[in-house]
């Protein structure tokens, strides 16, 4: 059964570009939350996708975006990227259930280097 | 508002040894949902075990121990005979309900981590 699969593993981008990342869940999951932790500190809420729709979102510029497809899979899009973006990008994914609460599990991240 | 404080920074301690990780929150909700994630150097944070707020039995997993005490807001977690493949950053994490959402939970808070070495 695979885990939580999450590419690149490492992204190096320039200020100003765009970057899109890249989640696949944990089979039997059908909701992606997206994470930003920056060097030493713990992960920051980004959003969360569930049928296809953001249903929460964090503290984040719009500059951040994301995708879910019918397969459950979901992308982070961030555009013009900041020296402040680089971080560990990690995603989620937990269990469907009407009015469940399941524990999120994560993925290896993806290292984003903004020069 | 939600918060999670971590106050240790890091820790280090011999192999063998005994370790507490202590982990403060702050809720209004009165459902909630209390987990600890382990990140060792690789990356992915490991989920390690979750507890609901109206389930204040404490936990025990092998050398791994949880201390939920909802009077003082504490969600502790205890190493016993520490090794060092413990060695790892850990993290405290809170979430609220959903509320009347389909799907699972919403955003975990976490706290800023606690630096786990462990030496031989």
């Amino acid at each position: 059964d695979a885990g939580v699969t999450q590419s690149p593993t490492h992204l190096i981008k320039t200020r100003g570009q765009q970057v899109t990342l890249r989640c696949s869940p944990k089979s039997g999951h059908d909701t992606v939350s997206w994470y930003q932790q920056a060097l030493g500190q713990g992960p920051q809420f980004i959003f969360q996708y569930y049928e296809e729709e953001e249903r929460q979102r964090g503290n984040f510029p719009d500059r951040f975006s994301g995708h879910q497809f019918p397969n459950y899979s979901s992308e982070l899009n961030v555009n013009a990227l900041l020296l402040g973006d680089s971080a560990l990008y990690l995603c989620a994914s937990s269990g469907g259930g009407q009015g469940a609460v399941d524990t999120q599990y994560f993925g290896p991240g993806t290292r984003l280097t903004v020069l | 508002a939600q918060k999670v404080t971590q106050a240790q920074t890091e820790i280090s301690v011999v192999e063998k040894e005994d370790v507490t990780l202590d982990c403060v929150y702050e809720t209004r909700d009165t459902t909630y949902y209390l987990f600890w994630y382990k990140q060792p150097p690789s990356g992915e944070l490991v989920f390690l075990i979750r507890r609901n707020s109206f389930d204040e039995q404490n936990e025990i997993s092998g050398r791994y121990s949880w201390n939920f005490q909802k009077s003082t807001s504490s969600f502790n977690f205890t190493i016993t005979a520490s090794q060092v493949v413990d060695s790892a950053v850990y993290f405290c994490a809170l979430s609220g309900e959903m509320g009347d959402y389909g799907g699972s939970q919403g955003n975990l808070i976490f706290g800023k981590g606690t630096k786990l070495s462990v030496k031989p």
